[in-house]
């Protein structure tokens, strides 16, 4: 198994422009999230999805839009890149149940900067 | 809304030294709590996890034990090596909800 992979590791943006950011994975897992990570900040949920074809708002998604169309990957879409959304982006995947006590898998981030 | 409070870093420690890092959390239920690492130009990994009071979780040497009674769940190892050099997140998630709540992260760096 490769567990959660993202594309790609590094990325400049200008302001303005549109990207996507890819996550895979391929432990069947129906649990799929985007965090962002900020110095001083720890992580914040920007989306989530609990299955293919569902999503839903995390504390941040603001800028941000995701869909879920197989259970294997979970794109993270930049619609016009700002400043503020410089960071660096976690995607990460669990096991099916909504029990809370299963482990979530991170996959390595991608870093982003917006010029 | 809940919340995780953790011990601000850096922390700086020589090897074998005992380490402690403080964390505290707000929920409006009865939450599952977890610590994640996250070493150098990785992301981030399950350390330990505990999903109810008194439980203990533990993991390469660090533990940490659920105090439902003072909402804390500290992180705790005897003899740091230089290879725990890391950051260090404290999280918890709500009963039947897979999305974590982090704490801000501590970094911390063993000196040999």
């Amino acid at each position: 198994n490769a567990g959660v992979t993202q594309t790609p590791k590094f990325q400049v943006l200008k302001t303005g422009q549109s990207m996507t950011l890819q996550c895979a994975q391929d432990m069947n897992h129906e649990y799929m999230s985007w965090y962002r990570q900020d110095p001083g900040m720890g992580l914040r949920l920007i989306h989530y999805s609990v299955g293919a074809g569902i999503t839903d708002q995390g504390e941040v998604p603001n800028g941000y839009n995701v869909s879920r169309s197989t259970t294997e990957d979970f794109p993270l879409r930049l619609l016009s890149a700002a400043p503020s959304q410089t960071s660096v982006y976690f995607c990460a995947s669990s096991y099916p149940g909504g029990t809370s006590t299963d482990t979530q898998y991170f996959g390595p981030g991608t870093r982003l900067t917006v010029l | 809304g809940d919340s995780v409070t953790q011990m601000e870093g850096p922390v700086t420690l020589s090897e074998e030294a005992f380490l402690t890092i403080n964390c505290t959390y707000t929920a409006t239920g009865y939450p599952s709590l977890f610590w994640y690492v996250q070493y150098p130009g990785e992301g981030l990994q399950l350390l330990l996890k505990a999903t109810k009071a008194d439980d203990k979780g533990s993991n390469k040497g660090f533990e940490a034990t659920y105090r439902k009674e003072t909402t804390s769940f500290h992180l705790e190892k005897g003899s740091v090596q230089v290879s725990d050099s890391a950051v260090y997140f404290c999280a918890l998630s709500e009963p039947g909800n897979e999305k974590l709540t982090f704490g801000t992260g501590t970094r911390l760096t063993i000196i040999p």
